[in-house]
């Protein structure tokens, strides 16, 4: 059983289109995260959230909206794309509480053409 | 201003010898300390993580060693293999569980 999905795996689309990357994990865990990663595998937090809670939002563009309707699931829409958002999109969850373990999913692939 | 610095970028080690990676940081708040690996294609997995209050930690052939004075720590890899070859990243947290990373270092164990 996969612990942390996301679907999907690649995602090509045009410049100016909006897209949704859905996060799912089955480990019970109270927080969930994206991280982007960049061409240069530069690991990035963009946004934390604790049981439907956003925590942390880190200086990222508006255009990019999380949504939590459980705290099993953490959906990552992102609007009018721009060709800096490609990139792979790491989510991730934890138990919570102070410094505890991170578990990813596989990513997934954006590419703005 | 990136919170944790990493070096080298890449590495390459000849199969049985020793992969040293390096980790600085600026933080003092900081009070865990993990490295995750990542293969071509798949997400960071936690390999070892050490606290501010132990000096080394080692599982099987991973250690960390953690110089808190210094603000430094550090990934050894004894009897370095190929299939350890993948892309290793240190991290720090702190409050809430908001992490730092590395920018990573690509190490290729030569056969």
């Amino acid at each position: 059983d996969t612990a942390v999905s996301q679907t999907p795996k690649y995602l090509v689309t045009q410049m100016g289109n909006d897209k949704s990357i859905k996060c799912e994990q089955n480990l019970g865990h109270d927080t969930m995260y994206w991280y982007k990663q960049d061409s240069k595998k530069f690991l990035k937090i963009m946004f934390s959230y604790n049981n439907k809670e956003l925590i942390i939002n880190e200086t990222v563009p508006n255009r990019f909206s999380p949504k939590s309707p459980d705290k099993a699931h953490l959906n990552l829409h992102i609007n009018s794309l721009e060709l800096g958002d490609s990139a792979v999109y790491f989510c991730a969850s934890s138990q919570g509480g102070r410094s505890d373990t991170q578990y990813f999913g596989p990513g997934t692939r954006l590419t703005v053409l | 201003q990136q919170q944790v610095k990493q070096s080298p970028q890449s590495l390459i080690v000849q199969k049985g010898g020793i992969s040293i990676i390096n980790c600085a940081y600026e933080n003092t708040a900081f009070d865990y300390f993990p490295w995750y690996q990542q293969f071509p294609g798949k997400g960071p997995a936690l390999l070892i993580a050490i606290r501010p209050d132990v000096s080394e930690k080692k599982e099987g052939r991973f250690t960390i060693s953690f110089n808190k004075s210094a603000k430094q720590f550090s990934l050894h890899i004894m009897d370095s293999q190929p299939g350890d070859s993948a892309t290793y990243f240190c991290a720090a947290s702190y409050n809430f569980n908001k992490f730092y990373f590395g920018s990573g270092t690509k190490l290729n164990v030569k056969p």
